[in-house]
C-alpha cells in the first residue's frame, strides 16, 4: 500500500463548478501538506501548503487537512477551463519540506 | 532566470549509454532536490542537497545513479549504463532552505531505446 493515495481521475466538471480533490495517507508523522498543479509537459507548480491540521484559503482555492482521519482536500471554487491540469498532493514530516511524498495526481478537466 | 532551469528538456539515448542531466536552481536557494516521475506514478524522491552538508542519497534506485552539486549551485544527475526502465521525467526542485517549500523546473524527458 502506498503512503499517499490519490484517485487518478479524470474528474470532468463544467465551468463554474466547485471541485473537490482529495488524498489519504497512512504515515502519522506527516506534518506539512502541499498541493501542486501540473500542466502537460510542465513541472509541478506549488499552489498551497499547510502545516498540521486546519484550513487555508487563497482566492478560489481552499486547502483542508484532517489529521485525525489522515485526509486532505483541495477545493476549487468557480472552476475555469484554465484549471484543467493534474493536481498532486504532497506531504512531509516534521523537519520541514524535505523528501516530499507525492500522490499519483488527479487529472481535472473543466469544460466551457 | 527566475525559476529552476533544467537541460536538456528532452533526451533520447540507447540502452547502455551514460547520460547527464543538469539543473540550475533558483539563485540563492541552498536546497536542491531530484525526483523521478514515471508514467502513472507519483514523483519519486531521488536525492537531496542542503548547503555544504552531505547529500541525502536514500532515494537513488541503484548504484548506476549519482549526483553532484558544484559550488552550492548547479547540480548534475548522472545515470550510467542506462536501462529501459530508466525512461521517465527527471525533475529538479530547489528551496530557499530545507524547511521551505520546493519549486520545480519543467524536467528532462529521458527516453531509453
Amino acid at each position: 500500500q502506498k503512503e499517499v493515495e490519490q484517485d487518478p481521475g479524470p474528474l470532468s466538471v463544467p465551468e463554474g463548478a466547485i471541485v473537490s480533490l482529495n488524498c489519504t495517507y497512512s504515515n502519522s508523522a506527516f506534518q506539512y501538506f502541499m498541493w501542486y498543479r501540473q500542466y502537460s509537459r510542465k513541472g509541478p507548480e506549488l499552489l498551497m501548503y499547510t502545516y498540521s491540521s486546519g484550513n487555508k484559503e487563497d482566492g478560489r482555492f481552499t486547502a483542508q487537512v484532517d489529521k485525525s482521519s489522515k485526509y486532505i482536500s483541495l477545493f476549487i471554487r468557480d472552476s475555469q477551463p484554465s484549471d484543467s491540469a493534474t493536481y498532486l498532493c504532497a506531504m512531509s514530516g516534521g523537519t520541514g519540506f524535505q523528501k516530499l511524498v507525492f500522490g499519483t495526481g488527479t487529472r481535472l478537466l473543466v469544460s466551457p | 532566470g527566475a525559476g529552476v532551469s533544467q537541460s536538456p528538456s528532452n533526451k533520447v539515448t540507447e540502452k547502455g549509454k551514460d547520460v547527464e542531466l543538469r539543473c540550475d536552481p533558483i539563485s540563492g536557494h541552498t536546497a536542491l532536490y531530484w525526483y523521478r516521475q514515471s508514467l502513472g506514478q507519483g514523483l519519486e524522491f531521488l536525492i537531496y542537497f542542503q548547503g555544504n552538508s552531505a547529500p541525502d542519497k536514500s532515494g537513488l534506485p541503484s548504484d548506476r545513479f549519482s549526483a553532484e552539486r558544484t559550488g552550492g549551485s548547479v547540480s548534475t544527475l548522472t545515470i550510467q549504463r542506462t536501462q529501459q526502465e530508466d525512461s521517465a521525467v527527471y525533475l529538479c526542485a530547489s528551496s530557499a532552505r530545507g524547511n521551505q517549500p520546493q519549486h520545480f523546473g519543467d524536467g528532462t524527458r529521458l527516453s531509453i531505446l
